[in-house]
C-alpha cells in the first residue's frame, strides 16, 4: 500500500526555521516527482514546491522562494522541506504528495500532513 | 502567473441533483488541469486529471469537460457523501496553481 508519512511539524517563532520530512512506501520513490501543498487553517489548498524524481529539478511558489529549501534522499525514500525565515503566513499543515509518472505535475497520492504554527 | 478562479465559491443542492461547478484560467492551458475533492477534515482527494479522465475509484457520477481557457466539474446525482470543498488545479507549467475552492453542502 502506498503510503506517504510527514513529520517534524510544531510551533516555530517567526524568523525561525523548521525541517519537514516525508517517509514513503508502497512504490519506487526515485520514480517519480513529489512536492509539497498546504493549507492554512480555514483557507484553500496552495502548492509549495516540487521535486523531480532523480531530485535535479526543483520548482517553488514565489511565496517561498529563496526561504524553502526542498530535497530528497532517494535511498531513505524521504523527502524534505527546509523552511526558513518563517513568517505566520506560512502557518499551515503541510502535505506531502506524489505526482504521477512523467511531466504529470498534479498530485495523485497525499499523505494526511504535518501542522506548522508559526507564533511567538 | 496564470490565475485559477473557480465559480460559484459555495452551492446548496439537494439530493438527485446536477451540479456543475467552473473553473476558469487566465490563460490557455490545454487541458492540463486536475479536480479535487476535500471533505471536511480529511486530506484532498484527486477525482480527475486531464481535464476529463477519471482517477481509478472515483465514482462515475463525476465527470469533467473542458479545455483551453474553461472547465468544469459536474456531479450528475449529487449524494449526502459528496458534500465537500473541490478545487481545481493547473499542471501545465510551474506554479501549478489552485483554484480557491467551491464549498458544496446539502440543502
Amino acid at each position: 500500500e502506498l503510503q506517504l508519512v510527514e513529520s517534524g511539524g510544531g510551533l516555530v517563532q517567526p524568523g525561525g526555521s523548521l525541517r519537514l520530512s516525508c517517509a514513503a512506501s508502497g512504490f519506487t520513490f526515485s520514480n517519480y516527482a513529489v512536492s509539497w501543498v498546504r493549507q492554512a487553517p480555514g483557507k484553500g489548498v496552495e502548492w509549495v514546491s516540487t521535486i523531480g524524481g532523480g531530485g535535479i529539478s526543483t520548482y517553488y511558489a514565489d511565496s517561498v522562494k529563496g526561504r524553502f529549501t526542498i530535497s530528497r534522499d532517494n535511498s531513505k525514500n524521504t523527502l524534505y522541506l527546509q523552511m526558513n525565515s518563517l513568517t505566520a503566513e506560512d502557518t499551515a499543515v503541510y502535505y506531502c504528495a506524489k505526482c504521477p509518472r512523467g511531466y504529470n505535475w498534479y498530485f495523485d497520492y497525499w499523505g494526511q500532513g504535518t501542522l506548522v504554527t508559526v507564533s511567538s | 502567473d496564470i490565475q485559477m478562479t473557480q465559480s460559484p465559491s459555495s452551492l446548496s443542492a439537494s439530493v438527485g441533483d446536477r451540479v456543475t461547478i467552473t473553473c476558469r484560467a487566465s490563460q490557455g492551458i490545454s487541458n492540463y488541469l486536475a479536480w479535487y475533492q476535500q471533505k471536511p477534515g480529511k486530506v484532498p482527494k484527486l477525482l480527475i486529471f486531464a481535464a476529463s479522465t477519471l482517477q481509478s475509484g472515483v465514482p462515475s457520477r463525476f465527470s469533467g469537460s473542458g479545455s483551453g481557457t474553461d472547465f468544469t466539474l459536474t456531479i450528475s446525482s449529487l449524494q449526502p457523501e459528496d458534500v465537500a470543498t473541490y478545487y481545481c488545479q493547473k499542471y501545465n507549467t510551474a506554479p501549478w496553481t489552485f483554484g480557491q475552492g467551491t464549498k458544496v453542502e446539502m440543502k
